[in-house]
């Protein structure tokens, strides 16, 4: 599986957009960009995922560029329950498609 | 109400002590998955399950054991093998018949040794 590269941490102001980057430039063909969070002593919570597209749901927007070489996760409007660790990870279909899970971005959402 | 189900939340045990830590879900996932997460650090996968009766090693196995006899469930033992045993660990689970497997985790079991 493809690495990634996340900042460690980041602010955000609470009800402004939250933009998390991700380097995955030696990403193939066939892998997926998945995107999860985890809330401190909880287990990951699924955010969202694409291939080429960019995708939206209720949660947040995932950026994908042309080369896929990067992608962004957008928070739309950042509550202080948004404060958690976002982990990029990029997996396709093979070996029971485990994940593989780097550092993450502690991203905390203040007042 | 569907979803995974880790018990117990909490677990102290001596050292030397086999322990086995529960794994249940009801979503009728076919792959099964077990992690393991140190302090400030990210997930690393110990074994997983595609099916029943069936599972293979993640990064990490030595010092931990897996059964898959029912669909449902997917508990994992941690001998006295285990060098640094005091971990957080999570289960997962994901259907394996879309192109892409979305896995949900559970709560997890924060085992304590002492």
């Amino acid at each position: 599986d493809a690495k990634t590269t996340q900042p460690p941490s980041m602010d955000c102001a609470e009800g402004r957009a939250a933009n998390l980057p991700c380097n995955h430039s030696t990403i193939s063909g066939n892998e997926y960009v998945y995107w999860y969070r985890q809330i401190h002593s909880q287990g990951p919570q699924y955010i969202i995922h694409g291939l080429k597209n960019n995708e939206t749901n209720e949660m947040a927007s995932l950026i994908i560029t042309e080369d896929r070489k990067s992608s962004t996760l957008i928070l739309p409007h950042a509550t202080l329950r948004d404060t958690a660790v976002y982990y990029c990870i990029v997996s396709f279909k093979a070996a029971g498609n485990k994940l593989t899970f780097g550092g993450g971005t502690r991203v905390l959402v203040k007042p | 109400d569907g979803g995974i189900t880790q018990s117990p939340k909490y677990l102290f045990r001596k050292e030397g002590q086999n322990v086995t830590l529960s794994c249940e879900q009801n979503l009728n996932h076919d792959a099964m998955y077990w992690y393991r997460q140190d302090p400030g650090q990210g997930l690393r996968l110990i074994y997983y399950s595609q099916i029943v009766n069936d599972f293979q090693k993640g990064d990490i196995a030595e010092g931990y054991s897996v059964s898959r006899e029912k669909k449902e469930s997917f508990p994992l033992t941690v001998t006295s093998a285990q060098k640094n045993p005091t971990a957080f660990y999570l289960c997962a689970s994901s259907v394996q018949r879309k192109a892409t497997d979305t896995q949900y985790f559970g709560p997890g079991t924060r085992l304590t040794v002492l």
